[in-house]
């Protein structure tokens, strides 16, 4: 069936980077940006980003100078990679296909990633 | 860029209706027609309700119905069941530089 799945859980220290994978199945994968969107504790969903699996990226300027997408077309799967961890990047994180324009549609499983000292 | 406004939260009994708005700025909500909702339990992904302003995908209850005034959006959960308890996001385009922005989010309690 159509879906998303994301990689596992992480831990990190203050500093480090993380990667978090998206594999998407079931459709073809140049038909959908994938967006990037997160969930910190006590906190709401937060945008991230795009990516077209064609090619071509837009990341929200918060996330300007630490945060990178790529896409590896043999495998279907997009990659999420956020440097400079603070625990203010301690959150939930989500991909989401956009199957029709402007609305998310399809969703990843979520990431957890903790970033503690 | 700042969140989109909700209402911390809201509540009915079930069988009740709710409406939860989303307000944001000519730039967003006010200045296009994609506005989506998004309804999420503890622990899970995000479901998809509304897109466009008022589209339901399929699957979705016909309770569940979106409009836009200017530029503040509504969600209405009719007929309120107790699986509707959860938290609920509006989201909206927002043009190229930044493109899209979430409201604060609304948690529904069904009482």
């Amino acid at each position: 069936q159509v879906q998303l799945v994301q990689s596992g859980a992480e831990v990190k220290k203050p500093g480090d980077s993380v990667i978090v994978s998206c594999k998407a199945s079931g459709y073809t994968f140049t038909g959908y940006f994938i967006h990037w969107v997160r969930l910190a504790p006590g906190q709401g969903l937060e945008y991230m980003g795009w990516i077209n699996p064609k090619g071509g990226t837009k990341y929200m300027q918060k996330f300007q100078g630490r945060l990178t997408m790529t896409r590896d077309t043999s495998s279907s799967t997009v990659h999420m990679e956020l440097n400079w961890l603070t625990p203010d990047d301690t959150a939930a994180y989500f991909c989401a296909g956009e199957a029709s324009p402007k609305a998310f549609h399809l969703w990843g499983q979520g990431t957890l990633v903790t970033v503690s000292s | 860029q700042s969140a989109l406004t909700q209402p911390p939260s809201a509540s009915g009994s079930p069988g009740q209706s709710v409406t939860i708005s989303c307000t944001g700025t000519r730039s967003d909500v006010g200045g296009y027609n994609y506005v989506s909702w998004y309804q999420q339990h503890p622990g899970k992904a995000p479901k998809i309700l509304i897109y466009d302003v008022n589209k339901r995908p399929s699957g979705v209850p016909g309770r569940f119905s979106g409009s836009k005034s200017g530029n503040t959006a509504s969600l209405t959960v009719s007929g309120l069941q107790a699986e509707d308890e959860a938290d609920y996001y509006c989201c909206s385009y927002a043009g190229s530089s930044n493109p899209y922005v979430f409201g604060t989010g609304t948690k529904v309690f069904v009482l």
